[in-house]
């Protein structure tokens, strides 16, 4: 089936200590996103990619980065995370942007970052 | 601002048939989606609606009305595994998703 994997399901990481999370996609799709989620809140957008060309959100903080290596991998690093980085981190992916049904995007399931 | 409102929590009965609804203000619009998502799972895609009307998938529609920056899910039929947060996204003039706090539905038996 094809699908979108997160890696790892559950991270806990030490207040400064950088961490990566990884995203991968067998569905071919041309753009992959980053969210973060809090608790009853709607999802954040951090940054996406089409194809090759990264995309970030003006708020997200220069503490998180990522990379896209090729079309179906995907990761954030998050340098020194905080307390207040503690929560859900999805990647999605949609088979394209500026279409509008073909923007539909499809989330991996998550992985929870607990900061210590 | 853009901005979107749902009820924050919502309760039905097992069987029942249930109404969230959805209001918008963007810049432009391009689009309206419903996710579904239960309590510590990622969202899932349920439907998208882009012209005026209803659009009926199984035990789930979703209607639209532009003209009045509107938007429901009905469920019909409810079953406990219904029971989770329901978001609204809309697509505005630049084809950003706007996203909604979300609706927690609880269903008691």
């Amino acid at each position: 089936d094809a699908m979108v994997i997160q890696n790892p399901r559950y991270q806990v990481t030490q207040f400064g200590k950088p961490v990566t999370l990884s995203c991968s996609q067998t569905l071919n799709h041309n753009v992959m996103y980053w969210y973060q989620q809090k608790s009853s809140q709607a999802p954040k957008l951090l940054f996406h990619y089409y194809d090759k060309d990264f995309n970030n959100e003006a708020d997200t903080p220069d503490n998180f980065q990522s990379r896209r290596p090729n079309t179906s991998f995907c990761f954030l690093d998050i340098r020194s995370p905080g307390l207040g980085d503690a929560a859900m981190y999805l990647c999605a992916t949609s088979r394209d942007a500026g279409t509008g049904v073909g923007d539909t995007q499809y989330f991996g399931p998550g992985t929870r970052l607990t900061v210590l | 601002g853009q901005n979107i409102d749902q009820p924050t929590e919502m309760t039905a009965t097992e069987g029942a048939i249930v109404q969230i609804n959805c209001t918008y203000q963007t810049s432009g619009f391009n689009g309206l989606f419903w996710y579904q998502q239960h309590a510590g799972e990622a969202p899932t895609f349920l439907s998208y609606n882009v012209l005026d009307g209803l659009e009926e998938k199984g035990r789930f529609s979703s209607f639209l009305s532009r003209s009045k920056g509107y938007s429901y899910l009905l469920l019909k039929e409810l079953q406990m595994k219904d029971s989770a947060s329901y978001l609204c996204a809309v697509m505005d003039s630049n084809y950003q998703l706007i996203w909604g706090a979300g609706t927690k539905l609880i269903i008691k038996p």
